[in-house]
């Protein structure tokens, strides 16, 4: 079964340093999504993005986050300036369409110094 | 955004058990999915249920839509059966998929 697929699965960050997270949707989804969960506490959205743009973003998503879809495969989250509440379990999801389910990556554990 | 609650938060279990965990929401949905996260931090996905009711293998999941709640239903709990069970929903209003998780519950199966 094709899967959501995300690198590194674990970073290390000092704080203040720029970092991008990485993802590989499934081949012929069009939506895409970021979320994360801080340690202990239950999953948050961030971001979709749908035709090439940002569709739906969080009061979490400010402007030290961006997402980019560089090369029509992967779709990244870069983190421009990393503070220690950036520390958290980051998730990229896709899906084929509004009426189909929406597959996770097995995430990347940010740990922010 | 729509609101979603589970219940219970903990759930404590010895192995061969039967289990129900309960997911409400406070709107009307077009999208319920449940969750497995393993001790990894893996969210596993386990049922797309917007409606009606799924069974697979020991799990099963119903959805009453117009009441506005789901259930996970575990039979013959097993020790690899613990982590975190989330339910996510998708307000019905939104055509660009955004989901709403809740806080989970969070099984302990003892052998």
């Amino acid at each position: 079964e094709p899967e959501v697929t995300q690198t590194p699965s674990h970073q290390v960050t000092q704080m203040g340093q720029e970092v991008i997270l990485r993802c590989v949707p499934i081949s012929n989804h069009l939506y895409f999504y970021w979320y994360r969960q801080i340690l202990g506490q239950k999953v948050e959205f961030l971001v979709s993005f749908y035709n090439n743009e940002i569709s739906e973003k969080s009061e979490i998503f400010d402007d030290q986050f961006s997402v980019e879809r560089p090369d029509g495969s992967n779709f990244t989250l870069k983190i421009r300036s990393t503070k220690l509440e950036d520390s958290a379990m980051y998730f990229c999801a896709s899906r084929l369409d509004i009426s189909q389910p929406q597959h996770f990556g097995d995430g990347t554990r940010l740990s922010i110094l | 955004g729509i609101q979603v609650e589970q219940s219970p938060p903990d759930l404590i279990l010895q192995e061969g058990a039967n289990s129900t965990l309960r997911c409400n929401f406070s709107d009307s949905v077009n999208n319920l999915q449940w969750f497995h996260q393993n001790p990894w931090g893996q969210l596993i996905n386990l049922f797309y249920i917007p409606s009606g009711t799924k069974q697979n293998g020991r799990l099963s999941a119903t959805t009453v839509a117009t009441e506005r709640y789901s259930l996970l239903y575990i039979s013959s709990s097993q020790t690899t059966d613990s982590g975190v069970y989330f339910c996510a929903a998708l307000d019905r209003g939104s055509t660009l998929g955004r989901l709403y998780f809740g806080r989970g519950t969070q099984l302990t199966v003892w052998p």
